[in-house]
C-alpha cells in the first residue's frame, strides 16, 4: 500500500521561502495533496497536483512533483508567522477517495 | 455555508466506558470519512461512506468500534468499551463524491481516556 514520509520539522525566518518535502511509494496515486493544520483545528486543503503535472503554482504556494523519484515538495514564498502550522502531504489510494497522510512537518516561522 | 460540524470538541472518559462522536457533513456531500489522528501523526482512515453504505471499513477495529450513517447524512462513531490507547483526535471529513474530489475536514473531537 501507499506510504508517505515527511521530515518532521522546519524552521525559517519570516520573509524567507520554506520548502517542505515529501516522498511517497504508490506510483498509481492520481492526486497528491498538501493540507495545513493549525493547533486545535481540523485540516485545511492548501493545494493539490494531478500526477501528470510537474508543477502547480497558486499565489505564494508552488508544488513540484518528481514522479520518477516519487518526490513532492511545497514551497511557500515570503513565509509569514501565520504560516506556522503542521503541513501534511497526502496521496490518494487509487480512485477511492481514501487519503494516505504523512506524519506531518511542523513549520516554525521566526519573526 | 457551514463546514463539517463535529461534536463534542473534547471528551474525557474513564476506560471501559462507551463514547460516541457525531458528525454533520457539508450539505450535499455524499461521501463521509472518519479519520483517527494520534498525537504527532497524520490522520488514518477508519471508515468511508458513500451515502449510507460503508464502502471501506477495513481499518475499523470492529470489536469495539462501530459507525453508522442513517439516511446518508449525519454520522456517529462509537467506541465501546474505550481503552487508554483510544486517546486521539477523531476527524470527520466529507466530499461531494468519492474518487478525486476535495475532502473538507471538521475540527475534530479530542478524546482522552483516563
Amino acid at each position: 500500500g501507499e506510504d508517505v514520509e515527511q521530515s518532521l520539522f522546519l524552521s525559517v525566518r519570516e520573509g524567507d521561502s520554506s520548502v517542505i518535502n515529501c516522498t511517497y511509494t504508490d506510483s498509481s496515486s492520481t492526486y497528491l495533496y498538501w493540507y495545513k493544520q493549525e493547533p486545535g483545528a481540523g485540516l485545511q486543503l492548501l493545494t493539490y497536483i494531478f500526477s501528470n503535472m510537474d508543477m502547480k503554482q497558486d499565489q505564494r504556494l508552488t508544488v513540484l512533483l518528481n514522479k520518477k523519484d516519487k518526490h513532492l515538495s511545497l514551497r511557500i514564498a515570503d513565509t509569514q508567522t501565520g504560516d506556522s502550522a503542521i503541513y501534511f502531504c497526502a496521496g490518494q489510494a487509487g480512485n477511492t477517495g481514501k487519503l494516505i497522510f504523512g506524519q506531518g512537518t511542523t513549520l516554525q516561522v521566526k519573526p | 455555508e457551514a463546514g463539517v460540524v463535529q461534536s463534542p470538541r473534547y471528551k474525557i472518559i474513564e476506560k471501559k466506558q462507551p463514547v460516541a462522536f457525531w458528525c454533520n457533513p457539508i450539505s450535499g456531500h455524499n461521501t463521509l470519512y472518519w479519520y483517527l489522528q494520534n498525537l504527532g501523526q497524520g490522520p488514518e482512515l477508519l471508515i468511508r461512506y458513500e451515502n449510507e453504505e460503508a464502502v471501506d471499513d477495513s481499518q475499523l477495529p470492529k470489536d469495539r468500534f462501530s459507525a453508522e450513517r442513517l439516511k446518508g447524512v449525519d454520522s456517529t462513531l462509537k467506541i465501546q468499551p474505550a481503552e487508554l490507547g483510544d486517546s486521539a483526535v477523531y476527524l470527520c471529513a466529507s466530499s461531494l463524491e468519492g474518487g478525486v474530489t476535495e475532502a473538507f475536514f471538521g475540527q475534530g473531537t479530542r478524546l482522552t481516556v483516563v
